[in-house]
């Protein structure tokens, strides 16, 4: 099976760097997701990370280490309009190519 | 292309009802997944598709539940005798053959009252 855990919430400031975590035991794991989602709206994809490193897009950065289960979502210059939830989701391995979500990160900018 | 699309966007039912949506994802894509997602949780999975076969189906899912998408192209969620628990959004998410990521539908919110 899965398991993902995440914070449930985190608070930042404008302009500050804010890190996401992400832990995740799974019995076959084939790349890790990073979705961002606003209060009433649809996921919208972040990152997808399948080899171990870093991987930066603009002002977001997803970080991946399989040998210790482990992600990270690095937000930088933090803006207001980065309220919202941070999705961990993992891709399992097989043909079926399911996808289990974490429960999700309440991100709070505040001025 | 217009992103994945789903119909209706709010329904309200009575409990012992039946319910049916309908997905409509992104013409080339040849995966298209169910999700259900309750408030302040993530998304949980329901069930999956790779054309028009149903590969993959939720253990948490009831009989009640029922899925189809009969050319691969559009699909079909039903669920029958709504139960209170069932409140919930409903997600739709397609992908293509080449990439991983999923877009999602603006999904369905069903109230069952």
């Amino acid at each position: 099976g899965q398991n993902i855990d995440q914070p449930t919430e985190m608070t930042a400031t404008e302009g500050a760097i804010v890190q996401i975590n992400c832990t995740y035991q799974t019995s076959g794991f084939n790349g890790l997701f990073w979705y961002q989602q606003h209060a009433g709206e649809a996921p919208t994809f972040l990152s997808y990370n399948v080899l171990d490193g870093l991987e930066e897009k603009g002002r977001f950065s997803s970080f991946l280490s399989r040998s210790k289960g482990y992600s990270y979502l690095l937000l930088k210059e933090l803006q207001m309009k980065d309220s919202a939830s941070y999705l961990c989701a993992v891709r399992s391995s097989g043909g079926y190519q399911k996808v289990t979500f974490g429960t999700g990160t309440k991100l709070q900018v505040i001025p | 292309d217009t992103g994945v699309s789903q119909d209706p966007r709010h329904k309200i039912t009575k409990r012992g009802q039946n319910v049916t949506f309908r997905c409509d994802p992104i013409s080339e894509h040849n995966r298209l997944y169910w999700y259900r997602q309750t408030l302040g949780q993530g998304p949980e999975f329901l069930t999956y598709f790779q054309n028009e076969a149903q590969l993959e189906k939720s253990r948490l899912l009831s009989d009640r539940f029922s899925a189809e998408r009969p050319k691969g192209s559009f699909s079909t969620l039903e669920i029958q005798r709504t139960e209170q628990g069932d409140s919930a959004m409903y997600l739709c998410a397609s992908a293509g053959t080449a990439t991983y990521e999923q877009y999602f539908g603006p999904g369905t919110r069903l109230t069952v009252t």
